[in-house]
C-alpha cells in the first residue's frame, strides 16, 4: 500500500533562516507529487507540483522552491524564511496505477519567529 | 481562473443528514475529491468522482454533475466524530489539484 512520509513533524525557525522539508513516498512508482500550505483556519494552497523527476511547476510566486531529485522524493526549500511562511505544510501523492486516490502525508507544522 | 466554492460553516444534529455543496470553475476537469480534515491533522480521503452520478460509501455519498460544475457530499446518521472540515478539490488541467477553502461542520448532540 502507498505511504507518504514527511519530516520533521514540527519545526520552529527564525526569520531569515533556511528551510528544507522532505517528502518520500513508498508503495508506488512515478507518482504525481504536490506541496500544499495551510495557514491556520484556512484552505489548502497549492505551492508546487511535479509529474516526474526534475519536473516542477510553481503555482505561487514566493521565496520557496521545490526539487524532485528522485522518483519518490520531493523537497521544499527556502534560502531565507519570512514570517508569512508559517503554516502547515502537506505533501500529497496521486497514484497513477490503480485507484485514483490522492493521499496526504502527516504534514510539517512550521512556525517562523 | 480557478474557483471552487463551498459554504464556510454548517451545523447539524447527531443522527441527522447533512449535504455539503461544492461548485467549481476550473481550467480543465479530470475528477473531484472530497476530504475530511480534523483540526491539526492532515486531510483523509473520502471519495473521488470522475463521472456524473452518485457514489455511495457507507454513511458518506458523493454526487457529481460535470455539466453544472457541481458536487455534494452527503453525510447520513451523523455522529459527533463527524465534526471536522470537509474539503472539495478538483483535479484540473496538467493534474493540478485545486482545493476549496473547506466547510467546517459542527455536529451537536
Amino acid at each position: 500500500s502507498q505511504t507518504i512520509h514527511q519530516w520533521p513533524a514540527t519545526l520552529v525557525q527564525p526569520v531569515g533562516s533556511p528551510l528544507s522539508l522532505e517528502c518520500t513516498v513508498e508503495g508506488t512508482s512515478n507518482p504525481n507529487l504536490y506541496w500544499y500550505r495551510q495557514a491556520a483556519g484556512r484552505g489548502l494552497q497549492l505551492l508546487f507540483y511535479s509529474v516526474g523527476i526534475g519536473q516542477i511547476s510553481s503555482e505561487v510566486p514566493q521565496n520557496l522552491s521545490a526539487s524532485r531529485p528522485q522518483d519518490r522524493q520531493f523537497i521544499l526549500s527556502s534560502k531565507k524564511l519570512l514570517l508569512s511562511d508559517s503554516g502547515f505544510y502537506l505533501c500529497a501523492c496521486i497514484r497513477l496505477v490503480g485507484p485514483d486516490t490522492q493521499y496526504f502525508g502527516p504534514g510539517t507544522r512550521l512556525t517562523v519567529l | 481562473g480557478q474557483n471552487i466554492d463551498q459554504p464556510t460553516e454548517m451545523t447539524a444534529t447527531e443522527g441527522a443528514i447533512v449535504q455539503i455543496n461544492c461548485t467549481y470553475q476550473t481550467s480543465g476537469f479530470n475528477g473531484l475529491f472530497w476530504y475530511q480534515q480534523h483540526a491539526g491533522e492532515a486531510p483523509t480521503f473520502l471519495s473521488y468522482n470522475v463521472l456524473d452520478g452518485l457514489e455511495e460509501k457507507g454513511r458518506f455519498s458523493s454526487f457529481l454533475s460535470r455539466s453544472k460544475g457541481y458536487s455534494y457530499l452527503l453525510l447520513k446518521e451523523l455522529q459527533m466524530k463527524d465534526s471536522a472540515s470537509y474539503l472539495c478539490a478538483v483535479r484540473a488541467e496538467a493534474d493540478k489539484l485545486i482545493f476549496g477553502t473547506g466547510t467546517r461542520l459542527q455536529v451537536f448532540p
